[in-house]
C-alpha cells in the first residue's frame, strides 16, 4: 500500500536555526511528492513538490530532493524565521489517474525569535 | 481571480441539526476532494469527486453525505449533527488527469464546525 511517515512534533527552533523534518513513503510505482504548509486558522498550502527521482522542489528558501534510493522526501531550511511557524505536511500521490492525496500526520514547527 | 471558497468558516450548533457546508471553486477543475481534519492535525479522505454526478467515498468512514450536480460546486452535508462530528472540514480541488502527470490539490480555509 501506499503511505507517509513524517517525524513527529513539535519542533522547537530559535529564529535562524537550521530545520530539517523528516518524510519517508512507501508506495507502489513512482509517486509524485509534495509538502504542504498549514498557518495557523487556514487551509492548506502547496509548498513545494517533485514528481520524479532525483528532483528538487524548492520555495520560500524550503528545499526537499526526491530520494527513491532511500524513499524519502524530507524538508529543509537554512535559517527559520518566526513566520514560518505552521504545521507541515508530506503527501504522496502515487502517478495514477484520479487518486487522491496520501497525507503524512503533519508536524509542527514553533519558532521563537 | 481562480480560488476556492468554503462557507461557513466557523459554525457551532446544536445535536440533531441538518447542516451544509459549502464548498465551490473557480479554477474549473474536475476533481474535488473533503477531508476531515482532527484535533491532532492529520488529515482523512472522506469523500472524492471527479467530476458531475462523480462521487465516491474516501478512506475514512463518514456519516456526511455530498453531491456534484455542477462542476465547481462540492457541498457537504450532514443530516443530524453529533458532537462527534465537531472537527475541521477542508475542501480541495485539482485538475484531471488528462492535464497533468500529478494531482495537485488546492485547498480552501476551511470550516470549523463545533456540535454541542
Amino acid at each position: 500500500g501506499n503511505s507517509v511517515t513524517q517525524m513527529e512534533g513539535p519542533v522547537t527552533l530559535s529564529e535562524e536555526a537550521f530545520l530539517t523534518i523528516n518524510c519517508t513513503y512507501t508506495a507502489t510505482g513512482y509517486p509524485s511528492l509534495f509538502w504542504y504548509v498549514q498557518y495557523p486558522g487556514e487551509g492548506l498550502q502547496l509548498l513545494l513538490k517533485a514528481t520524479k527521482a532525483d528532483d528538487k522542489g524548492s520555495n520560500k528558501g524550503f528545499e526537499a530532493t526526491y530520494r527513491k534510493e532511500t524513499t524519502s522526501f524530507h524538508l529543509e531550511k537554512g535559517s527559520v524565521q518566526v513566520s514560518d511557524s505552521a504545521v507541515y505536511f508530506c503527501a504522496l500521490t502515487p502517478n495514477q489517474a484520479g487518486t487522491a492525496l496520501i497525507f503524512g500526520k503533519g508536524t509542527t514547527l514553533s519558532v521563537s525569535s | 481571480e481562480a480560488d476556492i471558497y468554503q462557507t461557513p468558516r466557523y459554525l457551532v450548533i446544536g445535536t440533531g441539526k441538518k447542516i451544509t457546508l459549502e464548498c465551490s471553486q473557480t479554477m474549473g477543475h474536475d476533481k474535488m476532494y473533503w477531508y476531515q481534519q482532527d484535533p491532532g492535525m492529520e488529515l482523512h479522505l472522506i469523500h472524492y469527486s471527479y467530476g458531475v454526478n462523480s462521487t465516491e467515498k474516501g478512506d475514512l468512514s463518514s456519516e456526511s453525505t455530498v453531491s456534484r450536480i455542477r462542476t465547481e460546486h462540492f457541498p457537504l452535508t450532514l443530516e443530524s449533527a453529533r458532537p462527534s462530528h465537531t472537527s475541521q472540514y477542508l475542501c480541495a480541488s485539482s485538475k484531471g488527469p488528462h492535464r497533468g502527470p500529478y494531482n495537485e490539490q488546492f485547498f480552501g480555509p476551511g470550516t470549523r464546525l463545533t456540535v454541542l
